[in-house]
């Protein structure tokens, strides 16, 4: 049963466009979510995070977005450079006692930026 | 240096073999997390910690065991390794707050022969 679903495993975009990361989410209990950036033979690195009170952050050329009604968010990263291709991860943390600091992680999506 | 390393970064070993992959972190984290990552499954927890001496199960923790007698130190053991267990592992740890996302290591890669 997979609690953080990011349906999309690649994405190309162009320099200077926008990249729009999606991910889905089923447990109720997340109130917190993170996405983190990815490259090979590297450990993952936050990016940006946001919590369920809030309806967007941003940071940057990063911003995510949240709506708890469709139990989905976004990474919108704009504009987008050749130094964003990257694995991106979708994480979530659940506000449930003891276990608060366990991240829950989609697949993740493989950005690509053309030169 | 300041940080979070593993060690080591990369490991071949035999089936039926025990190996341990080592984690340590400077920052006195109460939180600590071991992951594997595979292609399709992307990040998976194995096992994570919340102090010293306080480790528990997280969604994929058959054939590993953890300790943490030491704040710095969490690592993990493979106490009889199987091909299944070809991987990527990643160490990870935490601030005791939201406002931070937890910070990993650079990883292990492990290959079961």
């Amino acid at each position: 049963d997979q609690q953080v679903k990011q349906n999309s495993p690649s994405l190309s975009v162009q320099e200077g466009r926008i990249s729009i990361l999606n991910c889905d989410y089923t447990n109720s209990m997340f109130d917190y979510f993170l996405w983190y950036k990815k490259y090979p033979a590297e450990g993952p690195t936050f990016l940006i995070s946001i919590s369920s009170i809030k309806d967007k952050n941003e940071d940057g050329r990063f911003t995510v977005f949240l709506n708890k009604s469709a139990k989905h968010l976004s990474l919108h990263i704009v504009p987008s450079q050749p130094g964003d291709s990257a694995v991106y991860f979708c994480a979530a943390r659940a506000n449930s006692g003891g276990s608060n600091y366990k991240l829950t992680f989609g697949k993740g999506t493989l950005l690509t930026v053309n030169p | 240096d300041a940080g979070i390393t593993q060690s080591p970064r990369y490991k071949i070993t035999e089936t039926g073999r025990q190996v341990t992959l080592m984690c340590h972190q400077t920052w006195s984290h109460s939180y600590m997390f071991w992951y594997r990552q595979d292609l399709g499954h992307g990040l998976r927890l194995i096992y994570y910690s919340a102090a010293a001496d306080i480790t528990d199960k997280g969604e994929v923790p058959d054939g590993y065991v953890v300790s943490r007698s030491k704040t710095e130190n969490f690592p993990l053991t493979l106490e009889s390794a199987t091909r299944s267990q070809t991987s990527v592992y990643f160490c990870a740890s935490s601030e005791s707050s939201f406002g931070s996302g937890d910070t990993f290591g650079s990883g292990t890669r492990l290959t079961v022969v």
